[in-house]
C-alpha cells in the first residue's frame, strides 16, 4: 500500500524567511504532484514532477523529486503572506491511470507579517 | 470556457437519505475520479472511470456509487449506508497525460 507522508504537518513562518516541507513516499512513482488549497476551495496544480532529479521553480517556490531516496521537497522562499494555505504532495504510482492519485496529509502553512 | 462542474456547491442529507452529486466535464478528457476530503487531512479516493461505461473502487467505496454512461458525466451517488458522509467532496479528470485537474468541490453536511 502506497502510502505519503508531508511534515511538518503545521508550519508557521515570518515573512520574509525561508522554509522547506518535505514529501515521503513508500513505494516506486514515476510521477509527484504539488497542489495549494486555500480554505472551502479546490485545489490549484503547483508542480508536476516526473523524473529523478526534476526541479522546478514558480515565484517563490521550488519543487524537486529524488526518485532514489522517495522524497520531494517544496522549498520556500522569502516568504509573503499571500503563500498562507495548504499545501499537499500527491503520488501516483508508475503504470497506474493518471488521477488516481495518494495524497499527504497536508501541510498549513501560515505566515506572519 | 472549458472546464470541470461540479452542483451543488453545498448539498444537505437528512439521516437515511441517498443524495447525488453531479460532476460534468467538457475538456473531453477521458478519465473522471471522485475524492472525499475530511477536514485538516489529505484526499482519498474513492471511484474512478478510465473510459466509458466501466469503472473502478477507490480506497473508501463503501456507501457509495457512480455511473458512466457519457464521457462528459460521473455523478456519485452517497447512499444511506455511508455512515459519515460529511465531507468535502472533489472530482477531477485526467487526459491521457499526467495532469489531473479538479472541481470546485460540493460540501455535503448531514443534518
Amino acid at each position: 500500500e502506497l502510502k505519503v507522508e508531508q511534515n511538518p504537518l503545521f508550519l508557521s513562518m515570518q515573512e520574509g524567511k525561508n522554509y522547506t516541507i518535505y514529501c515521503n513516499y513508500s513505494t516506486t512513482s514515476d510521477r509527484l504532484y504539488w497542489y495549494r488549497q486555500d480554505p472551502g476551495k479546490s485545489l490549484e496544480s503547483l508542480f508536476v514532477l516526473l523524473s529523478n532529479g526534476a526541479v522546478k521553480q514558480e515565484g517563490r517556490l521550488m519543487a524537486s523529486l529524488d526518485t532514489k531516496a522517495r522524497l520531494s521537497t517544496l522549498h520556500i522562499t522569502a516568504a509573503v503572506h499571500d503563500l498562507s494555505a495548504t499545501y499537499f504532495c500527491a503520488v501516483a504510482p508508475g503504470g497506474t491511470s493518471y488521477g488516481k492519485l495518494t495524497f499527504g496529509q497536508g501541510t498549513i502553512l501560515t505566515v506572519h507579517p | 470556457d472549458g472546464g470541470i462542474t461540479q452542483s451543488p456547491k453545498y448539498l444537505f442529507r437528512k439521516e437515511g437519505q441517498n443524495v447525488t452529486l453531479s460532476c460534468e466535464q467538457n475538456l473531453n478528457h477521458d478519465a473522471m475520479y471522485w475524492y472525499r476530503q475530511d477536514p485538516g487531512q489529505g484526499l482519498r479516493l474513492i471511484y474512478y472511470s478510465q473510459i466509458v461505461n466501466d469503472f473502478q473502487k477507490g480506497d473508501i467505496a463503501e456507501g457509495y456509487s457512480v455511473s458512466r454512461e457519457k464521457k462528459e458525466s460521473f455523478p456519485l451517488t452517497v447512499t444511506s449506508a455511508q455512515k459519515n458522509p460529511t465531507a468535502f467532496y472533489l472530482c477531477a479528470s485526467s487526459p491521457r497525460v499526467y495532469e489531473a485537474f479538479f472541481g470546485q468541490g460540493t460540501r455535503l453536511t448531514v443534518v
